[in-house]
Formats: C-alpha cells, sequence, structure tokens
C-alpha cells in the first residue's frame, strides 16, 4: 500500500526548532517531498530528497530520510511566525506510464507561538 | 505569468446538481491534476493529465470527469453533486512528468453539497 502518515498538530515557540516527522510504507518510493500551506493557499514545494540519501538541507530546512524505518523528518531552525501553514511529505514511485503521481501525507498543522 | 488559476473559489451545490470546476494553467506544462482535501486524510489524487488529449485516473476518480482539450486548461466535471464531494479542490501542473519537475498548486475550489 501507499499509505503515508503524519502527526496531525505541532506546536512551538518563535525562534526554537520544529521537527515534522512522517512515516511511509512503500519501501520502493524513488522521491519524498515536503510541500507547505498557507491559509487559503494552495501547495508550495519546499524541498524534495531522492531515496538514495540521508540527508539534505537547505538554508533554515534539514530533511533527514531513514529508509530503514521509512521515516522522514522535516526540521525547521529558527522558526518564525511566518513559517505557521500545514506541511505535507509527499512520496512518489517514480514515472510509471506516464503521471507526476503524489501520495501524501495528511499534514501536520505547524503553530508558532511568540 | 498567474501560474495556476482555478475558478471559483466557492461554491455551494445542491445534491443531484452538476458543474464544472476550471483549471488553467499559463505555463506551458504538459501535466496536470485534480486533487481533493479533506480533514485528515491528505490530499487524493482524482484524474490527471500528462498531455492534451491524454487523461487517466487517480485514486478517486468516481463521481468526476475531466477532458484535456488544449494544453492549457484542465476543467473537472461533476455530474451529479453528492455531499461526499463536499471538499476542497486543487489543480496541479508540472512541465513534465518527472520527480524534478515540481507540481505548481492553484489556491483551490472549496465546495459544499447540501
Amino acid at each position: 500500500g501507499e499509505d503515508v502518515e503524519q502527526s496531525l498538530f505541532l506546536s512551538v515557540r518563535e525562534g526554537d526548532s520544529s521537527v515534522i516527522n512522517c512515516t511511509y510504507t512503500d519501501s520502493s518510493s524513488t522521491y519524498l517531498y515536503w510541500y507547505k500551506q498557507e491559509p487559503g493557499a494552495g501547495l508550495q514545494l519546499l524541498t524534495y530528497i531522492f531515496s538514495n540519501m540521508d540527508m539534505k538541507q537547505d538554508q533554515r530546512l534539514t530533511v533527514l530520510l531513514n529508509k530503514k524505518d521509512k521515516h522522514l523528518s522535516l526540521r525547521i531552525a529558527d522558526t518564525q511566525t511566518g513559517d505557521s501553514a500545514i506541511y505535507f511529505c509527499a512520496e512518489t514511485l517514480g514515472i510509471t506510464g506516464g503521471g507526476n503521481k503524489l501520495t501524501f501525507g495528511t499534514g501536520t498543522q505547524l503553530k508558532v507561538e511568540l | 505569468n498567474a501560474g495556476v488559476t482555478q475558478t471559483p473559489k466557492f461554491q455551494v451545490l445542491k445534491t443531484g446538481q452538476s458543474m464544472t470546476l476550471q483549471c488553467a494553467q499559463d505555463m506551458n506544462h504538459e501535466y496536470m491534476s485534480w486533487y481533493r482535501q479533506d480533514p485528515g486524510m491528505g490530499l487524493r489524487l482524482i484524474h490527471y493529465s500528462v498531455g492534451a488529449g491524454i487523461t487517466d485516473q487517480g485514486e478517486v476518480p468516481n463521481g468526476y470527469n475531466v477532458s484535456r482539450s488544449t494544453t492549457e486548461d484542465f476543467p473537472l466535471r461533476l455530474l451529479s453533486a453528492a455531499p461526499s464531494q463536499t471538499s476542497v479542490y486543487f489543480c496541479a501542473s508540472s512541465y513534465e512528468s518527472s520527480y524534478n519537475s515540481p507540481l505548481h498548486f492553484g489556491n483551490g475550489t472549496r465546495l459544499t453539497v447540501t
């Protein structure tokens, strides 16, 4: 199956680090993504990681991938109020007869408190 | 360059009514798709298209039709609306069907069926 699970809520204080976790069940996933959804808007791609990588860093964002445990995490350093949003992880099996088909997690609502 | 444009933003239908959700992109993207977003369930793929004249079913296609007569437009039709179709609908597009061609999302259409 292609289930992607996330916790629904996370609350952090401004300036702290946030860690959003995701587990997936399909070991053949080739790429894993993190998307951000701000209120009233669509999803925006934050970053992605190829399945042969363990870690990817992009400014305040660090993605960790544990293939053995099928666990993906997104760490946001120095979390700001503008980071408040819903964060979705997603996986793709690559190109199978065409189609950029992603399976999305349930989303984690991040709330940043002052 | 407007990106992905969805209309309308909000819609209320009565059970049994039909309507079309519009999606247009001006980025010359080959791949387009429709997702629905429901609380606690993430985004689920309804239909997708890898190019003009080509469409295929996603995870939850029942009750929806699509067509792709042009590269720019990918309308989603509800033939006979049901309360179970109350959801937020997102259209997304990408340059091609590959991992390094990120999905661009519209801002969504919030549909309520009474």
